[in-house]
């Protein structure tokens, strides 16, 4: 049963453009929620988060944004670089405890 | 300065042997975990220490058993492996784990386990 669901398996995007990955949850009670980057051969690294409070996190080029009525939550990247490509997850959880993870999109920054 | 280290990076073994991947925090935290990612590319939890005590269990078969023995370390201990445990372990830290929108994890490299 899985209640982080990345439904994208992968985008492509241009240099410079936005990039918009999405996250969908089942669980109302999940009140935070991270983004983490995934380079090949290593572990993920956390990125960005946001508590169910607010309906927006940003911090450089990337900004989360949390709908909380329909369940999605969302990450932007602005302007994307190459540097970007990975393999984003999203992670849910409930007052930090226990955290599910989405599949991941894998996203790739064409130069 | 690695912040979380695993050792092995690779393990292939053959069916039915025991085998340890071993994970260390240099960062001072005090939860720690163990994430099992399989071929569908899902992370999936399988246990959370917390100060060396369990907090969390999933239903993970108990041929695995995770052995804490201070804060900084929590190592994994797999029995008679199967087929079907090949993945990436992942292991990660952080800091506290009932702090209301805190707790972003640091993950290990990973561990990719092979079993023929």
């Amino acid at each position: 049963d899985q209640q982080v669901k990345q439904n994208s398996p992968s985008l492509s995007v241009q240099e410079g453009r936005i990039s918009i990955l999405n996250c969908d949850y089942t669980n109302s009670m999940f009140d935070y929620f991270l983004w983490y980057k995934k380079y090949p051969a290593e572990g993920p690294t956390f990125l960005i988060s946001i508590s169910s409070i607010k309906d927006k996190n940003e911090d450089g080029r990337f900004t989360v944004f949390l709908n909380k009525s329909a369940k999605h939550l969302s990450l932007h990247i602005v302007p994307s670089q190459p540097g970007d490509s990975a393999v984003y997850f999203c992670a849910a959880s409930i007052t930090g405890n226990q955290f599910y993870f989405g599949t991941g999109t894998s996203l790739t920054v064409i130069p | 300065d690695t912040a979380v280290s695993q050792t092995p990076k690779y393990l292939v073994t053959q069916m039915g042997n025991d085998k340890s991947i071993k994970c260390e925090q240099n960062l001072g935290h005090d939860t720690m975990y163990w994430y099992k990612q399989d071929s569908k590319k899902f992370l999936k939890i399988m246990f959370s220490y917390n100060n060396k005590e369990l907090i969390i269990n999933e239903t993970v078969p108990n041929r695995f058993s995770p052995k804490s023995p201070d804060k900084a370390h929590l190592n994994l201990h797999i029995n008679s492996l199967e087929l079907g445990d090949s993945a990436v372990y992942f292991c990660a830290s952080s800091q506290g784990v009932r702090l209301a929108g805190g707790g972003e994890q640091f993950f290990g490299p990973g561990t990719r386990l092979t079993v023929l």
